[in-house]
């Protein structure tokens, strides 16, 4: 069964304070999404890697393709960093994103 | 600038009504997705469209219909078969569906109150 899990659920961290998301999924991919959600509710979409790497700011989304697991790092967190962060995993062989739960991340000024 | 509006940002229906929640893209995008979030679950697909007349089914799509006439446009119907309309509903795009190194491209969200 294609499945996607993220950790924690729920993350309260004071501003400056590096964090750190996970994302581990069950079979193999072809790409992985990182996405936020706004209190508002629109999302915006972050990085898709399917290998190593990326960073953009204080973001940086990493990819271990034989562990199945991704990490989404936020350096000197911002109150305005407080948002979902959604990782999404197209499995290898469909068309479509399995999409996690969210992880919940309050930083408090 | 290019991207997808979703309209309106908040709705109530009655029971028993049809309401049609409208997406509308302007980045020449082929595939058209919608979404529906739940709390404490991730987005489900409920129907995705690849070209213009074209759409399938995705894992949620009782209850609901959809129509591509035209590229821009990607309009869903919550009919009154769906036994638990509310929820947030998310319009995405992508510029092809088949090539996953094209990521989404979301729009804002609606937000059906069924009352």
């Amino acid at each position: 069964k294609n499945e996607v899990e993220q950790s924690p659920q729920n993350l309260t961290a004071q501003e400056g304070e590096f964090i750190t998301i996970n994302c581990s999924y069950s079979v193999g991919i072809s790409a992985l999404h990182w996405l936020q959600q706004h209190p508002g509710g629109g999302i915006v979409s972050l990085f898709m890697l399917s290998s190593g790497k990326k960073k953009h700011g204080r973001l940086i989304a990493t990819i271990n393709i034989q562990e199945k697991h991704s990490s989404l790092h936020i350096t000197a967190s911002h109150p305005r960093d407080s948002a979902v962060y959604i990782c999404a995993a197209r499995f290898s062989g469909t068309y479509k994103y399995i999409f996690g739960t969210g992880t919940r991340l309050k930083v408090l000024a | 600038d290019g991207g997808i509006t979703q309209s309106p940002k908040y709705l109530f229906r009655k029971e028993g009504q049809n309401v049609t929640l409208s997406c509308e893209q302007n980045l020449n995008h082929d595939a058209m997705y919608w979404y529906r979030q739940d709390p404490g679950q991730g987005l489900r697909l409920i129907y995705y469209s690849q070209i213009v007349n074209d759409f399938q089914k995705g894992d949620i799509a009782e209850g609901y219909s959809v129509s591509r006439e035209k590229k821009e446009s990607f309009p869903l119907t919550v009919t009154s078969a769906q036994k638990n309309p509310t929820a947030f509903y998310l319009c995405a795009s992508s510029l092809d569906h088949r090539h996953y190194n094209y990521g989404y491209t979301f729009g804002s969200g609606t937000r059906l109150t069924v009352v």
